[in-house]
């Protein structure tokens, strides 16, 4: 089975562009969350979804949005970029909750976005 | 502040040695507690905990969990220089569809 993939890999933009990054999550998975990695801060939630709904959103200001399609393949956008903004991005998929049962997150390899 | 709290943040030890992570938490509805391993790319999965007191085993590396006192451990037994890499911890509330993910802690395993 093919694992989360992310593209692009790499990523360099300048500050106020945007940037859209991609996720295709395992198949049969129907939960995506994306994931902010920096030095200083580890890794922060971002979002997650499910059958193309948001369930939840991490502390993050309104500059960062995400979608989910309905093959539950999943975009992140960042607009305005800040310098802040530079980290490694990952996306983990789920199967979420079946048979009464919770599945653990698999990550893609990530993003490197780099703001300059 | 910081929910779910790693120590130590760094360790180094010589191959062959035994360690212990530690991984201590503060949630509202606890349902899950995970291990991941990172070296220079994405984490990988090691370990999901959901009841006390039953350990899980993976070859050399063992974990368990404490949810009365909000704590579970990772445990290498004859370390590898394979095994030098990030071990993350995660916490997962019953709500919140997120993992709150500690600071990590960076083994070194010498030759």
């Amino acid at each position: 089975k093919a694992g989360v993939t992310q593209t692009p890999r790499y990523l360099i933009k300048t500050r106020g562009q945007q940037v859209t990054l991609s996720c295709s999550p395992i198949s049969g998975h129907r939960s995506v969350s994306w994931y902010q990695q920096t030095p200083g801060q580890g890794l922060q939630f971002l979002f997650e979804y499910f059958s193309e709904t948001q369930r939840n959103k991490g502390n993050f200001p309104g500059r960062f949005s995400g979608r989910q399609f309905s093959n539950s393949r999943s975009e992140m956008n960042v607009s305005t970029l800040e310098l802040g903004d530079s980290a490694l991005y990952l996306c983990a998929s789920s199967t979420g909750w079946t048979s009464g049962m919770w599945y653990e997150q698999f990550f893609g390899p990530g993003t490197r976005l780099t703001v300059l | 502040e910081d929910k779910v709290v790693q120590s130590p943040l760094s360790l180094v030890v010589h191959e062959g040695d035994t360690v212990t992570l530690n991984c201590s938490y503060e949630v509202t509805n606890f349902r899950s507690l995970l291990w991941y391993k990172q070296e220079k790319k994405a984490p990988t999965f090691l370990f999901m905990l959901t009841s006390s007191g039953i350990e899980k085993k993976s070859g050399r590396l063992s974990s368990i969990l404490d949810k009365k006192e909000l704590f579970s451990i990772l445990n290498i037994t004859a370390t590898q220089t394979g095994d030098s890499a990030v071990y993350l911890c995660a916490v997962e509330e019953d709500s919140g569809y997120a993992l709150n993910f500690g600071k990590g802690t960076s083994l070194l395993v010498t030759p």
